[in-house]
């Protein structure tokens, strides 16, 4: 079975702390994700890796950074904490799209739940 | 700009009946949808995806149909049963082998016994 661990369920940070958020996969994926999810705002992906050291945008990277130096680990970064980022944070891995027929199907940890007070 | 739009928010239906879950997108470009299932405080999961080269795929109690002229897919569920009450989304990918998948908003499913 494809796991992917997210380093903490529940986390209360202040405005301004600096978090780090952790994801690892087993799976040897090629791909990996951070969204977050926000009640009637569905999943919005923030940022993206396709490869070890690369980093793509999603939709909404303002406030965040990432960092994959590792093939099997994705950090999701929030250098200055701020309350409109309490949310959801969920990571997810996939293969390549094509790779051995494989259709990129997403696998997801069980998620972070962040409160910035 | 919503590519991939769930319109309703909600659905409750009653155990045993069928579930029809709706899904909307924009970009014709888009050749695979999926679907995935979300209880609370857990991550989602793949439920059942649909190739745009096909019109239909089963899975058991769960059916994806997809009409790509009108740029629309639904997910049934038959029989419904209480432990399907979650979120369901639609998600959309492009082409590429870096393509991200695309997320509707999400419906809320609520399966009465």
């Amino acid at each position: 079975d494809v796991k992917v661990t997210q380093s903490s369920r529940y986390l209360v940070k202040r405005t301004g702390e600096k978090v780090f958020l952790e994801c690892v996969q087993d799976m040897d994926h090629e791909n990996m994700f951070w969204y977050r999810q926000d009640p009637g705002l569905g999943l919005r992906l923030i940022y993206f890796s396709y490869d070890v050291k690369m980093k793509e945008k999603g939709d909404i990277p303002e406030g965040y950074s990432v960092s994959r130096e590792k093939k099997e680990r994705f950090s999701l970064i929030l250098e200055s904490a701020s309350t409109n980022q309490t949310s959801m944070y969920l990571c997810a891995s996939s293969f390549r799209p094509g790779r051995d027929q494989n259709t990129g199907e997403l696998f997801f940890g069980e998620g972070s739940r962040l409160t910035v007070l | 700009d919503q590519q991939v739009k769930q319109n309703s928010p909600s659905l409750s239906v009653q155990e045993g009946r069928i579930s029809i879950l709706n899904c909307d997108y924009t970009n014709s470009m888009f050749d695979y949808f999926l679907w995935y299932k979300k209880y609370p405080a857990e991550g989602p999961t793949f439920l059942i995806s649909i190739s745009s080269i096909k019109d239909k795929n089963e899975d058991g109690r769960f059916t994806v149909f997809l009409n790509k002229s009108a740029k629309h897919l639904s997910l049934h569920i038959v029989p419904s049963q209480p432990g399907d009450s979650a979120v369901y989304f639609c998600a959309a990918r492009g082409h590429g082998a870096n393509s991200k998948l695309t997320f509707g908003k999400g419906i809320t499913l609520s399966v009465r016994p």
